[in-house]
This record gives C-alpha cells, sequence and structure tokens, in this order.
C-alpha cells in the first residue's frame, strides 16, 4: 500500500546549523509533496510544499528537494532558530484533482539549541 | 491561524458512548478532510468531502460516519466509542480547481478521551 518514511526520528542542531529531514514514498502516482510543522497543542502548519514537475523550491531559510527516479524528497532547514523546534511531517499526495488523501511521514522532532 | 476553525477543543467521554466533532473549512474551500492522530498510528486520513459529496476514504472505522453540509462545515460521528479511540481529531479544507494536489490547511483540531 501506500507508504511514506521519514528519517531521522529526532534531531538536534545547534542555532545557526542546517537541518535535513529526508523521506521516501511508495506511490509512483504521488504528484504533490507538502511539509508541515506541529508545535505541541496545535495542528499541523504547512510550511512548504512542492509538485511533481519541479525539482527544488525554496522559501527563506527553508527549501525543498524532489527526485522523483529514486521516490525521495527532503526539507533544509539553514540557519536553525530556537523557534524552529517543533515536529516536521512529510506528506505525499495520493489521488487526482480534488480527490485523494495525504499519507504523512512518522514525523521528525527536531530541537534547537541556543 | 489557518482559518479552519473546530469544535469542541478537548472532549473526555466514556467507553460506548457517541461524540460528534464539528469542523468549518477556510472561506470558499469546498473540500474538507478528516484525520486522526495518535501516538502509535501518527497522522492518518479518515475521510474527505467535496461540496457535500464523499471523495475519498481511509482506513476509517464503520463506527466513525462523516457528512458535509450545504453550508460546508462538516461534522465527524464517533459511536460506540473505546478506549483505543482516544486521539487528536483534525480538519483540513484545501481549495478547488487545482489539477495536481491541493495545499491542505490543518484546524487546531480536537482532543478526544475515551475514559
Amino acid at each position: 500500500g501506500e507508504n511514506v518514511e521519514q528519517h531521522p526520528s529526532t534531531l538536534s542542531v545547534q542555532e545557526g546549523d542546517s537541518a535535513v529531514i529526508k523521506c521516501t514514498y511508495s506511490d509512483s502516482a504521488s504528484n504533490y509533496f507538502p511539509w508541515y510543522k506541529q508545535e505541541l497543542g496545535k495542528g499541523p502548519q504547512l510550511i512548504i510544499d512542492i509538485r511533481s514537475n519541479v525539482g527544488e523550491k525554496k522559501d527563506q531559510r527553508i527549501a525543498v528537494t524532489l527526485n522523483k527516479t529514486a521516490k525521495h524528497f527532503s526539507l533544509h532547514i539553514t540557519e536553525t532558530q530556537p523557534e524552529d523546534s517543533a515536529v516536521y511531517f512529510c506528506a505525499a499526495h495520493s489521488g487526482s484533482g480534488n480527490t485523494g488523501k495525504l499519507i504523512f511521514g512518522q514525523g521528525t522532532t527536531l530541537q534547537v539549541k541556543p | 491561524d489557518s482559518g479552519v476553525t473546530q469544535t469542541p477543543k478537548h472532549l473526555i467521554t466514556a467507553t460506548g458512548q457517541r461524540v460528534t466533532l464539528r469542523c468549518s473549512p477556510r472561506s470558499g474551500d469546498l473540500s474538507v478532510y478528516w484525520y486522526q492522530q495518535s501516538l502509535d498510528q501518527g497522522l492518518q486520513f479518515l475521510i474527505q468531502y467535496y461540496n457535500g459529496e464523499e471523495r475519498a476514504k481511509g482506513n476509517i472505522l464503520e463506527r466513525f460516519s462523516a457528512q458535509q453540509f450545504p453550508d460546508l462545515h462538516s461534522e465527524l460521528n464517533l459511536s460506540s466509542l473505546e478506549l483505543g479511540d482516544s486521539a487528536l481529531y483534525f480538519c483540513a479544507s484545501s481549495p478547488q480547481g487545482l489539477s495536481v494536489g491541493a495545499p491542505q490547511y490543518f484546524g487546531p483540531g480536537t482532543r478526544l478521551l475515551v475514559l
């Protein structure tokens, strides 16, 4: 069935360092890949997304890369700050148009130490 | 603030009971999705409605049902509750008209505790 594997499960970095989270998906028909940040007691917040016709997308300190051949996509956070500490989820969209669902990875707990 | 609202924020009930969770999507969004988040299963898709019609189904139990009303708000009904149904339940909404997936914006969730 559809599956998204996410690594690592926990990541601890020093403030100012970079953080990289990697995901692998199984459904070759997946065409949309969002990333969410979830803080304690809150709902997942969409932080960046990428579609299958694009290899890389950047938004300030956050970037996402996609390798469709290998079915890999990654989140890169540069110049990390303590407020980046949260749980990050990758997801792959399954379905087409207005039908479908997101298959989520298991999450990565990022801790940025001041 | 995503613009998606969910009520109630917290719900404590007993096994065997029935509860209703409510979601109002962002203004203009026609799709509503329900997800369950538990410690052992992570974020799991339950069901999607688009403009009042069921569009996709995930691993939703037969004891659970949902609907989307003409004003586009949605309700998730959970019946014959079991201890294992304790979880966070999220609603998300997305805009129409995109051919390749669509961003989903999540509400703050309802935390359900079954005792």
